[in-house]
């Protein structure tokens, strides 16, 4: 399984864009990019996912690189509620499987 | 629309004793995961669940094994409990796998598992 690498932490204030990098350098042509995050107390909430090309949802965006060895997830305007550990996944896209492999992921703290 | 609901939320047991957790998907999902999540190990995928069938099992030991009913709610056991298995599991539900699916999962709020 392909790994992911994240900053363990990284803060931002509120009403400020974040961008959260990803480095999957090991990432196959099969391997699709998933970003979930997970908000204290609660189960992960799913937040977007592509393969090669940006994508953008109401929640976020996502920038891929290239070379598909990086992404950044943007958050467009952070808000407390925000405040999680983000974690970018790569799911592989052959034989349909929901596997998901997590990292460590990465704490977000917004400051108000 | 209900979200995932998995029962009980909490529960203690003993070392050696066995447990069953239960997962109740959203309506329609037919796709069903579970996840181990400990400090420090981070989150882990258990098994993945579809039509009845088990499509995908992480590396764990025998002692856990899952099973889908006919309308898509899951259950997992596991037999012998060990302190290491002290965590919160975690449930996901899905569509369907294959063409066309987005892949989105949805979790559950967990079942925190304390075993003394």
């Amino acid at each position: 399984d392909a790994k992911t690498t994240q900053p363990n932490s990284m803060e931002s204030n509120e009403e400020e864009p974040v961008h959260l990098p990803c480095n999957h350098s090991t990432i196959s042509g099969t391997d699709y990019i998933h970003w979930y995050r997970q908000l204290p107390s609660q189960g992960p909430e799913y937040v977007i996912h592509g393969l090669t090309s940006n994508v953008n949802n109401r929640m976020a965006s996502l920038a891929i690189a290239e070379d598909r060895k990086s992404s950044t997830l943007i958050l467009h305007r952070a808000t407390l509620r925000d405040a999680a550990v983000y974690y970018c996944i790569l799911r592989d896209g052959v034989g349909s499987s929901y596997k998901l492999i997590f990292g460590s992921g990465t704490r977000l703290l917004v400051r108000p | 629309k209900a979200g995932v609901t998995q029962t009980p939320r909490y529960l203690i047991k003993t070392r050696g004793q066995q447990v069953t957790l239960s997962c109740s998907p959203i309506s329609g999902h037919r796709s069903v995961s579970w996840y181990q999540q400990t400090p420090g190990q981070g989150l882990q995928f258990l098994f993945e669940y579809f039509s009845e069938t088990q499509r995908n099992k992480g590396n764990f030991p025998g002692r856990f094994s899952g099973r889908q009913f006919s309308n898509s709610r899951s259950e997992m056991n596991v037999s012998t409990l060990e302190l290491g298995d002290s965590a919160l599991y975690l449930c996901a539900s899905s569509l369907f796998p294959g063409q066309g699916s987005s892949y989105e999962q949805y979790f559950g709020p967990g079942t925190r598992l304390t075993v003394t």
